[in-house]
């Protein structure tokens, strides 16, 4: 079985500041990583992913991502936060079958 | 344009009375998948399908139903609706095999209100 924790409900930022959401997960084999985002009153919308390689991963909105396997985790991160990029973060591993298990998500607040 | 499709976007109905939310995706996609979201829960799985005819529990499939009768569509059906069904919606869709890389495409979601 796999799982994914989020320990933060939500994060609080200055804009301009740099801006961090924490993701530990749990997978048997080969991880396959993702971050979504989520805006108010709208779906989800693909930020990046990790499949293989590189362990920092560039996204969209100028997001990045770490992958650390010895901690099991993938933080998003983004240097500069915008106040656009309030919403709601998702992380989701992927499983045999298809499957993406999302954690219970992080709310980021970016304030002017 | 590339897309899931929902509807309704929003729904209130009264318990026990059925009702259908359709899906439709025009990526060709196999897979398809319903999740309910709930405050602090999170995105949960109900059911999936990786293709036509092949329809599978997901992680709170009760009270549900679906059907994989064309490969652009995947309805959610509730039989007999309940106020524990009041939540937010999303269908989602993907390739299958190499393709998952690329994630899941989501619906803009379904507001549903069960009273």
């Amino acid at each position: 079985a796999q799982s994914v924790a989020q320990p933060e409900d939500q994060v609080n930022v200055a804009e301009g500041n740099p801006l961090t959401v924490k993701c530990t997960y749990s997978v048997s084999g080969n991880p396959y990583l993702f971050w979504y985002v989520q805006y108010p009153n709208r779906g989800l919308q693909f930020l990046l992913k990790y499949i293989t390689g590189d362990n920092l991963v560039k996204g969209s909105y100028g997001f990045e991502a770490e992958f650390n396997k010895s901690q099991t985790s993938f933080h998003l991160k983004k240097p500069s936060a915008l106040v656009s990029d309030s919403a709601l973060y998702f992380c989701a591993p992927r499983a045999a079958g298809n499957k993406l298990t999302f954690g219970g998500g992080t709310r980021v607040l970016v304030k002017p | 344009e590339a897309q899931v499709t929902q509807n309704p976007r929003y729904l209130i109905t009264v318990t026990g009375k059925k009702l259908t939310v359709t899906c439709s995706q025009n990526m060709n996609h196999e897979y398809m998948s319903w999740y309910r979201q709930d405050p602090g829960l999170g995105l949960r799985q109900i059911y999936y399908s990786m293709n036509v005819e092949v329809t599978d529990k997901g992680d709170v499939p009760e009270g549900y139903k679906v059907s994989r009768k064309e490969k652009r569509n995947f309805p959610l059906i509730l039989e007999s609706p309940s106020p524990n069904q009041t939540s937010l919606y999303f269908c989602a869709s993907s390739l299958v095999g190499q393709g998952i890389n690329y994630g899941y495409t989501f619906g803009s979601g379904t507001r549903l209100t069960v009273v």
